[in-house]
């Protein structure tokens, strides 16, 4: 079964540009989270969608964005790019055997980007 | 929210030796406790998790603790290899959604 697989890889933008990141999670997984990774913070929770909704959504502003297809892909989008939004962006898919319950989640190799 | 303290944030032990790493949480809702393994320039991995049905787990030379009482969970790896060296991170999740709080990770780093 095909990993979790993230595009571009690499990102370079400048200030106030705008980037979209895409995710295809493993087959048959419909719940898909985005964390931010940065040295200095761990990973941090982006938002999580699931069968095409947002259930979730982490503390961070209203420039980042995202949206969950019905083949489950996942995009986030951030706008209005500023220098500390430079960081590895990693998507997790899992599968929810049971409702409610929490499992194991499968990352992407990320996006690296860089915000000049 | 949830929030995930962990300690300590490096450390280094002599090949063969025994590493515990621990977290605590805040969140008493919270039921699933994973641990990923991020070595450098690849993905995070499960090495092993833990439900708050369960006190303790075992997987070879991994095992994780829970106390819920506490809202405290431990990482022990026995007879650490060179290749346990890696980024450690804890998370706590509670059921009904996927929003994970990860630790602020711990640098493993074994001494040949």
């Amino acid at each position: 079964k095909a990993g979790v697989t993230q595009t571009p890889r690499y990102l370079i933008k400048t200030r106030g540009q705008q980037v979209t990141l895409s995710c295809s999670p493993i087959s048959g997984h419909r719940s898909v989270s985005w964390y931010q990774q940065t040295p200095g913070q761990g990973l941090q929770f982006l938002f999580e969608y699931f069968s095409e909704t947002q259930r979730n959504k982490g503390n961070f502003p209203g420039r980042f964005s995202g949206r969950q297809f019905s083949n489950s892909r996942s995009e986030m989008n951030v706008s209005t790019l500023e220098l500390g939004d430079s960081a590895l962006y990693l998507c997790a898919s899992s599968l929810e055997r049971l409702a409610g319950a929490p499992n194991e989640q499968f990352f992407g190799p990320g996006t690296r980007l860089t915000v000049l | 929210g949830e929030n995930v303290e962990q300690h300590p944030s490096t450390l280094s032990v002599q090949e063969g030796d025994s590493a515990v790493i621990k977290c605590t949480y805040s969140d008493s809702a919270s039921n699933y406790f994973p641990w990923y393994k991020q070595e450098l320039g690849k993905r995070p991995q499960l090495i092993i998790d833990i439900r708050s049905n369960v006190g303790e787990k075992k997987d070879q030379r991994i095992a994780v603790t829970l106390n819920k009482t506490a809202k405290h969970f431990s990482l022990h790896i026995t007879e650490t290899q060179p290749e346990d060296s890696a980024v450690y991170f804890c998370a706590a999740s509670r059921g009904g959604y996927q929003k994970v709080t990860f630790g602020i990770g711990t640098k493993l780093q074994v001494i040949p």
